[in-house]
């Protein structure tokens, strides 16, 4: 099983500044790799998948990189909407989640 | 609209068993691998299962194998769970997920729905 670790846990930021967010992987998942957004109460909503192409709909404030084993989703010009719980998601060896990092208002 | 609606959950006893449901609408259901992810109270997303468009293909987490099933029924554009031998540990909110393409099982997850809760408590 790949396994997924995220960091930091917890991000504290204030609007207007930049998130960025890493997610790396146990071993390589090549660019198999998304970015997922949750709000309380809400399911998921992906954001960005094969490490770096936008889902549709998704602003271009959003934006990801990386392969094999280390990933970025960074977010500039922070919006209020934008402070939420972020997960990775692998889709090389079938499917696992990262543990998730929150991003909080300062 | 595209849409999926989970629906089947509920309070279960420890070793009873569930079965859930999840309508799909507003897309070629029988184009798409479809997905069950879970969450716990406060926890992350865990995946629990998938199932290839037509059900040659079907996968289980270590968690759930044995004891979960997934199906779907293509002209009712329905995805199944049923649950066996339910513990404590699968008390969670259970998703229901479309894959992003047509050309794979394990994909990206583009839609989901708003999550049916499974409570497991004597």
């Amino acid at each position: 099983e790949i396994v997924l670790t995220q960091s930091p846990a917890t991000l504290s930021l204030s609007p207007g500044e930049t998130a960025t967010l890493s997610c790396r992987a146990s071993q390589s998942v090549i660019t198999y790799l998304a970015w997922y957004q949750q709000k309380p109460g809400r399911a998921p909503r992906l954001l960005i998948y094969d490490a770096s192409k936008r889902a549709t709909g998704i602003p271009a404030r959003f934006s990801g990189s990386g392969s094999r084993t280390d990933f970025t989703l960074t977010i500039t010009s922070l919006e209020p909407e934008d402070f939420a719980v972020y997960y990775c998601q692998q889709r090389s060896d079938w499917i696992t989640f990262g543990q998730g990092t929150r991003l909080e208002i300062k | 609209e595209v849409q999926l609606v989970e629906s089947g959950g509920g309070l279960v006893q420890p070793g009873k068993s569930l079965r859930l449901s999840c309508a799909a609408s507003g897309f070629t259901f029988d184009d798409y691998g479809m997905h069950w992810v879970r969450q716990a109270p406060g926890k992350g997303l865990e995946w629990v299962s998938s199932i290839s468009w037509n059900s040659a293909t079907i996968v289980y987490a270590d968690a759930v194998k044995g004891r979960f099933t997934i199906s779907r029924d293509n002209a009712k554009r329905s995805l199944y769970l049923e649950m066996n031998s339910l513990t404590t540990e699968d008390t969670a909110l259970f998703y229901c997920a479309k894959g992003l393409t047509t050309v794979r099982t394990a994909d990206s997850l583009d839609i989901w729905g708003q999550g049916t809760m499974v409570t497991v408590s004597s």
